[in-house]
């Protein structure tokens, strides 16, 4: 069965640190694509990032990072030098491209508080 | 993924009246995903719908609820008789293509029930 799991409920940090969000995931196809999502306080979703299951190269973004183990089925994601704008919540999601049609799949999200 | 649009952005609805929400996808996509977002937790798949069909309605409610996607126009999520278990953020997505391998977001419809 396909799952995601963010086993982190909520982090909080002071600015300037780096964290790292973590997200396993649960899929028996080989083609897939693994998704980051940060929902501000304001409530939208905003797209952060796609991946395909065969590009496993690791994706560096100004602050952002982010880690794909086909190994450990995770796909981590790292802030450097954190920022109280980058509280929010964050989603890890899954989408079993193979098929039509097929929906994303949420982890329960992380909850991410950036004090100064 | 602001080409993603959904209205109202906060709707309040008594305990049996209906609730209608709007999607209109980005531009040039055809294919609209429907979610819901409990207090507390992540989305969760609803329907997924093409232009003047419904192709996979496995995550909808069985009673109350209902999704089209007209030839023109926005797509619509129906709630009948609404209920306080209905109060959610709904959000709808976009993609161009069958596989959902794009997945615009619209900002989201808050729904809350008194």
């Amino acid at each position: 069965a396909q799952k995601v799991t963010q086993a982190q409920t909520e982090i909080s940090v002071v600015e300037k640190e780096d964290v790292t969000l973590d997200c396993v995931y649960e899929t028996r196809d080989t083609t897939y694509y693994l998704f980051w999502y940060k929902q501000p306080p304001s409530g939208e979703l905003v797209f952060l990032i796609r991946r395909n299951s065969f590009d496993e190269q690791n994706e560096i973004s100004g602050r952002y990072s982010w880690n794909f183990q086909k190994s450990t089925s995770s796909f981590n994601f790292t802030i450097t030098a954190s920022q109280v704008v980058d509280s929010a919540v964050y989603f890890c999601a899954l989408s079993e491209a193979r098929q039509a049609g097929t929906a994303l799949i949420f982890g329960k999200g992380t909850t991410l508080s950036v004090s100064s | 993924n602001a080409g993603v649009m959904q209205n109202p952005r906060h709707l309040v609805r008594r305990r049996g009246q209906e609730a209608r929400l709007r999607c209109s996808p980005m531009k040039g996509h055809s294919h609209v995903y429907w979610y819901r977002q409990l207090p507390e937790e992540g989305l969760k798949f609803m329907v997924y719908l093409q232009k003047e069909n419904i192709i996979d309605e496995s995550g909808m409610p069985k009673e109350r609820f209902s999704a089209e996607f007209p030839k023109e126009g926005p797509s619509i999520l129906r709630i009948q008789q609404v209920v306080r278990g209905d109060s959610a953020a709904y959000f709808c997505a976009s993609s161009g293509d069958r596989r959902n391998t794009e997945a615009f977001f619209g900002q989201g419809t808050r729904l809350t029930v008194v």
